[in-house]
């Protein structure tokens, strides 16, 4: 079974302070890691897709990496308006499992001015 | 704004009553997905339809069932309901059955009182 941990579960940081999420996972065959932004009571918002080892992505002040274990998501001086919880999730490949992605908990992010 | 549209936003209802919950993929979209997200649980992956078919099904309870129509808009029923089927349920949709990505709708917020 396809598991996924994020960590940390909260992070509190300064407007302009870097940081890095984490994501570790376990599944049978992965075709793809997705990372997604979700502000209180929205629908999940798609940040990057990452398929291989090594592969890394940015959009604006976001950078994912991937590893045969883990990824991260690199922040670079996050502003206010980055506030929000990042979900990463695995899409494994296993004759039933279809095109599911299994999610972890969340980092909730909150960024002070 | 994702393109994929859910109706109603809210919801709310008495346990045993059966509601259904209404999801427009986006354009050129043939697969969506049903997802239902908790505050003990996560984001649960429900099931999985692609241009009119059962794809792959989750955790999903025998109480609740989908479908997807011929204009592949897709309809989830839950019947029976209980306390604790108070969730979001998010739809999403992909272009096709394999390691797409996923965009989510706003979601319905059901409550069962």
């Amino acid at each position: 079974e396809d598991q996924v941990t994020q960590s940390p579960e909260a992070l509190r940081l300064q407007e302009g302070e870097s940081s890095s999420l984490n994501c570790s996972y376990t599944v049978s065959g992965l075709r793809g890691l997705f990372w997604y932004r979700q502000d209180p009571g929205k629908g999940p918002e798609f940040l990057f897709t990452l398929y291989s080892a090594g592969e890394e992505k940015e959009k604006e002040r976001l950078k994912a990496t991937l590893t045969k274990k883990e990824s991260f998501l690199h922040i670079t001086a996050p502003k206010p308006e980055d506030s929000a919880t990042y979900l990463c999730a695995v899409q494994g490949v296993t004759e039933t499992s279809g095109s599911r992605l299994t999610f972890g908990e969340g980092t909730q992010l909150t960024v002070n001015p | 704004d994702s393109g994929v549209t859910q109706t109603p936003k809210h919801l709310i209802t008495a346990t045993g009553q059966r509601v259904t919950l209404r999801c427009s993929p986006r354009s050129g979209d043939l697969s969506v997905y049903w997802y239902q997200q908790s505050l003990d649980q996560g984001l649960q992956f429900l099931i999985q339809y692609y241009n009119g078919e059962e794809r792959a099904k989750g955790n999903i309870l025998e109480r609740f069932s989908a479908q997807q129509f011929p204009d592949l808009h897709s309809e989830l029923n839950l019947s029976s309901l209980e306390l604790g089927d108070s969730a979001l349920y998010f739809c999403a949709s992909s272009v096709g059955p394999g390691f797409y990505e996923q965009y989510f709708g706003p979601g319905t917020r059901l409550t069962v009182t």
